[in-house]
């Protein structure tokens, strides 16, 4: 059965912080690794990753893959209320259109 | 504007009955989704469809039933043999077999009492 763990299930941090969500698989015929922003309704695509070691980045969020450990993190820098949300990991197979997600890491950004 | 709409955004309903939740796309995708979401579940898979007139269960199928008659439309049935019907539902397209970027809707939030 195809497995996707994120850490910690959810994080309260002040603004200005730095922080690191993990999210680790076992799935079979891995293909791809999706991250999701949740703020309220529908979540928001944020990055795909595909390879090993190439970071995704988009200004203050980065992601990154390590295929050899199966797992993923995604480092959000100098943290806003605005990030205040549920990021969700989700990963997807050969072959198959359909997703596998995490439960989530629902993240509190206090000013 | 392309995009994915869900109606309506609130419902409440009588346990015993039956539900239609709505959900349209004009993306022309051909595949398209039925996620579940419970607090501190993530989303888990109801039903998807990958072409018109064909659509396969997922994880959670039991007591949902849908239809996929034109590429745009994928409602969703809450019958009454779901024994916890109260989530919050999302629905989500994407353009096919190992395209794995999901395009959400805003859901829909149904209570039943």
């Amino acid at each position: 059965e195809d497995k996707v763990v994120q850490s910690p299930l959810s994080l309260v941090v002040h603004e200005g912080d730095t922080v690191t969500l993990n999210c680790s698989y076992e799935v079979t015929n891995f293909r791809s690794l999706l991250w999701y922003k949740q703020e309220k309704k529908a979540p928001t695509f944020l990055f795909m990753l595909t390879s090993s070691g190439i970071e995704k980045k988009s200004g203050r969020l980065s992601s990154i893959l390590d295929k050899k450990e199966l797992f993923s993190i995604l480092n959000i820098t100098a943290t806003q209320t605005g990030d205040s949300a549920i990021y969700l990991c989700a990963v997807g197979r050969w072959g198959y259109s359909t997703l596998t997600f995490g439960k989530g890491t629902m993240l509190l950004v206090s000013p | 504007d392309g995009g994915i709409t869900q109606s309506p955004k609130y419902l409440f309903r009588k346990e015993g009955q039956n539900v239609t939740l709505s959900c349209e796309q004009n993306l022309n995708h051909d595949a398209m989704y039925w996620y579940r979401q419970d607090p501190g579940q993530g989303l888990r898979l109801i039903y998807y469809s990958q072409i018109v007139n064909d659509f396969q269960k997922g994880d959670i199928a039991e007591g949902y039933s849908v239809s996929r008659e034109k590429k745009e439309s994928f409602p969703l049935t809450v019958t009454s043999a779901q024994k916890n019907p109260t989530a919050f539902y999302l629905c989500a397209s994407s353009t096919g077999t190992n395209t794995y970027e999901q395009y959400f809707g805003p859901g829909t939030r149904l209570t039943v009492t």
